[in-house]
C-alpha cells in the first residue's frame, strides 16, 4: 500500500499569501495519478487537481499542482477567504489512498 | 442535475449489519467507477471500496470480508452492505464517482453529502 504523508499538518496564514502544500508518497505514484481535494467543515470534499497538475472543472487558476514520482505540491498563488479549509492528497496509481490532510487556517 | 444521495446510516450495535444506498441522478452508475469513502469524526478520508464499470470490486484491507459493494443498474443506485460492524467503522460514509478514463480515472469528481454510521452499544 502506498502511504501518503502531508506537511505541514496545519498552516496559519493571511488572505493574499502564497501557500505551498506538500504530499510525499512512500513509493512512486504510477503515471502521477495524484489528486488534491479541498474540504470545508460540514461539506463533502471537492476535487481540485487530478493527474498531479490538471485543474478540475471550475477550479480557479490560483490553484496549481506539480510534482512527479513521490513528491507532489499544491500551490495556491494568493489565498482568498474561501480557501481556508483542509486539503487532502490522494493517489490512484495503486488502489486508492488519501493523505492525512493539511489544515489551512486564518492567522 | 448531477446528484448523489446517500441513505441508510444510523446507530447500530457492534456485530450488527447495515446497508447503505447511494441514489444517483444525472449520470449512469454502471458507466462509471463508483466508490465509498468514509471519514471518522474529526479525522481524515479513508477509501473503503470501489466497483468498476465492468463489475470488478475491490476493498480496503480494513473492511475486506465484511463489506460488500454492489449496484442496481435498473435503479441507478450504489450499495454498501456492511456486516460484523465494529466501533472503528463509525464514520460519515460518502459515495463518490470517478470517471474511469484517462488521467482522471481514479479521481473522485462527484461526491454525495454522506450518511452517518455510528457503531456503539
Amino acid at each position: 500500500e502506498i502511504v501518503l504523508t502531508q506537511s505541514p499538518g496545519t498552516l496559519s496564514l493571511s488572505p493574499g499569501e502564497r501557500v505551498t502544500l506538500s504530499c510525499r508518497a512512500s513509493q512512486s505514484v504510477s503515471s502521477n495519478y495524484l489528486a488534491w481535494y479541498q474540504q470545508k467543515p460540514g461539506q463533502a470534499p471537492r476535487l481540485l487537481i487530478y493527474g498531479a497538475s490538471s485543474r478540475a472543472t471550475g477550479i480557479p487558476d490560483r490553484f496549481s499542482g506539480s510534482g512527479s514520482g513521490t513528491d507532489f505540491t499544491l500551490t495556491i498563488s494568493r489565498l482568498e477567504p474561501e480557501d481556508f479549509a483542509v486539503y487532502y492528497c490522494q493517489q490512484y496509481g495503486s488502489s486508492f489512498t488519501f493523505g492525512p490532510g493539511t489544515k489551512v487556517d486564518i492567522k | 442535475e448531477v446528484q448523489l444521495l446517500e441513505s441508510g446510516g444510523g446507530l447500530i450495535q457492534p456485530g450488527g449489519s447495515l446497508r447503505l444506498s447511494c441514489e444517483v441522478s444525472g449520470f449512469t452508475v454502471s458507466s462509471n467507477y463508483m466508490s465509498w469513502v468514509r471519514q471518522a469524526p474529526g479525522k481524515g478520508l479513508e477509501w473503503v471500496s470501489v466497483i468498476y464499470s465492468g463489475g470488478s470490486t475491490y476493498y480496503a484491507d480494513s473492511v475486506k470480508g465484511r463489506f460488500t459493494i454492489s449496484r442496481d443498474n435498473s435503479k441507478n443506485t450504489l450499495y454498501l452492505r456492511m456486516n460484523s460492524l465494529r466501533a472503528e467503522d463509525t464514520a460519515l460514509y460518502y459515495c463518490a464517482r470517478s470517471s474511469g478514463y484517462s488521467s482522471t480515472w481514479g479521481a473522485f469528481d462527484i461526491w454525495g453529502q454522506g450518511t452517518m454510521v455510528t457503531v456503539s452499544s
